[in-house]
């Protein structure tokens, strides 16, 4: 069965560089939500989409801005790269509304040097 | 505002000892109760959710939950746990006929062969 799509994988950046993150829910999945995992540290939600629009914000600096674009994908844009910005991010995606359940993509590992 | 809390950060047991993992949510209305499961180095899987019924929920492994609506519990349980069941555990509740989708903070199992 289809799964949760992200890419790239692993990402190595530098201080103030720049980001972006990509998402491919499972097919027909209407909803998204992103988390970041902090090294030992619990998933902070981040920012969700449902049919394109944000539907909920989280923690989310200014920094980082996201999308849905209309094949359903989504894409986390970061700035100004920190070096505590280095984290796993995950993606997740639900048919919320029918099943509730998310599910999750394998995550993209960014590391800010 | 809705929270999701679980009591045990860390949990050592060895193995075929029973678990049982608290979870409490703070809202007033109906939601969706859930627990995935990150084994080390993977991403979040569904172990087990509750939406109605029967309060009593199997999920994969082995797991069991069971929601008492009257102390805004959603606990985990297993009658005897393998060391292959070393993870961290997520309760997470979902806001029914919302986007809203909270975590709890987490429980590290390390069950000790």
């Amino acid at each position: 069965a289809a799964g949760v799509i992200q890419s790239p994988r692993h990402l190595i950046k530098e201080k103030r560089e720049t980001a972006t993150l990509k998402c491919y829910p499972i097919p027909r999945h209407d909803t998204v939500y992103w988390y970041q995992q902090g090294p030992g540290q619990d998933p902070q939600f981040l920012i969700s989409f449902y049919e394109k629009m944000q539907s909920d914000k989280g923690s989310i600096p200014d920094r980082f801005s996201a999308q849905q674009f209309s094949d359903y994908h989504s894409e986390l844009n970061m700035s100004s790269l920190e070096l505590g910005d280095s984290a796993l991010y995950f993606c997740a995606s639900s048919a919320l509304m029918v099943s509730g359940e998310l599910f999750f993509g394998e995550g993209s590992r960014l590391t800010v040097l | 505002a809705q929270s999701v809390s679980q009591h045990n950060h860390h949990v050592i047991l060895s193995e075929a000892a029973s678990l049982e993992l608290g979870c409490n949510y703070s809202y007033g209305g109906t939601v969706n109760l859930f627990w995935y499961v990150q084994y080390p180095g993977q991403h979040l899987q569904l172990l087990l959710k509750y939406f109605s019924g029967d309060p009593l929920v199997k999920g994969i492994k082995g797991f069991e939950a069971e929601f008492i609506k009257s102390k805004f519990s959603f606990n985990l349980r297993k009658p005897s746990v393998q060391w292959s069941d070393t993870a961290e555990y997520f309760c997470a509740a979902a806001v029914s006929g919302t986007y809203k989708y909270i975590f709890g903070t987490g429980t590290r199992l390390k069950v000790l062969a």
